[in-house]
């Protein structure tokens, strides 16, 4: 069964520190990768998206993508409070548009 | 750009009745909607993958009898939930597959549906 793998925490950082967000997916033939944002009670919001190895910056947010090792990875530079929430990782593993989704870290910054 | 909007955002129904969940791509073409539900602290369940015209492909274990999916329009998805009982209360999201990169998933807002 294809996965998507990332750990619930809570990952616990102070404001102002860099937060680090992992996953590992099954399917070595996956091409693209998503990171969401999940706030309690809300739908899910796409923060950014990487198909390549190496480095995705946007603003704060830093993708990295290592498909040798199956692994995907979600930086968040100065981590504000508003940034606690659930990060959802979604894998495109080439069943047409479908996305797997892993089941979500949670993270809380704290002032 | 790529908004989706659900409505309604809050539904509460009597167990037995239906219930009716649209889902529109506000400013863009949808060719492929997804809807998910989500039981509170748990993950995003996929139910189906409704592509226009066609009929939709729902995962295992989801009554297509139940959950009744039509994809009319490149902008337009609907969720019927049927004789819906206490057990079917949860939160309902559906997404739109955009464009560019063609597996990106918007999500509407959700819908929260309370069967009582």
């Amino acid at each position: 069964q294809k996965e998507v793998e990332q750990n619930s925490g809570p990952l616990s950082v102070p404001e102002g520190a860099i937060a680090s967000l992992n996953c590992t997916y099954s399917d070595r033939g996956s091409q693209s990768f998503f990171w969401y944002r999940q706030y309690s009670g809300k739908s899910p919001e796409l923060i950014m998206f990487i198909y390549s190895n190496g480095d995705k910056e946007d603003g704060r947010f830093t993708a990295q993508l290592n498909k040798a090792s199956q692994y995907v990875s979600l930086l968040i530079r100065d981590s504000q409070p508003s940034d606690s929430a659930t990060y959802l990782c979604a894998v495109n593993m080439g069943a047409g548009n479908m996305l797997t989704f892993g089941g979500g870290t949670r993270l809380m910054v704290k002032p | 750009g790529a908004v989706v909007s659900q409505h309604p955002s809050w539904v509460i129904c009597k167990s037995g009745t239906s219930v009716k969940i649209e889902c529109r791509s506000l400013d863009f073409q949808a060719t492929t909607m997804f809807w998910y539900r989500q039981f509170p602290k748990q993950s995003l369940m996929l139910m189906a993958t409704s592509n226009e015209g066609s009929k939709a492909t729902y995962e295992q274990g989801v009554e297509k009898d139940k959950f009744l999916i039509n994809h009319a329009s490149l902008t337009l998805s609907t969720l019927t939930v049927t004789s819906a009982h206490p057990e079917d209360s949860s939160f309902y999201i559906c997404s739109a597959s955009t464009g560019y990169p063609q597996e990106t998933q918007y999500f509407g807002p959700g819908t929260r549906l309370l069967v009582l």
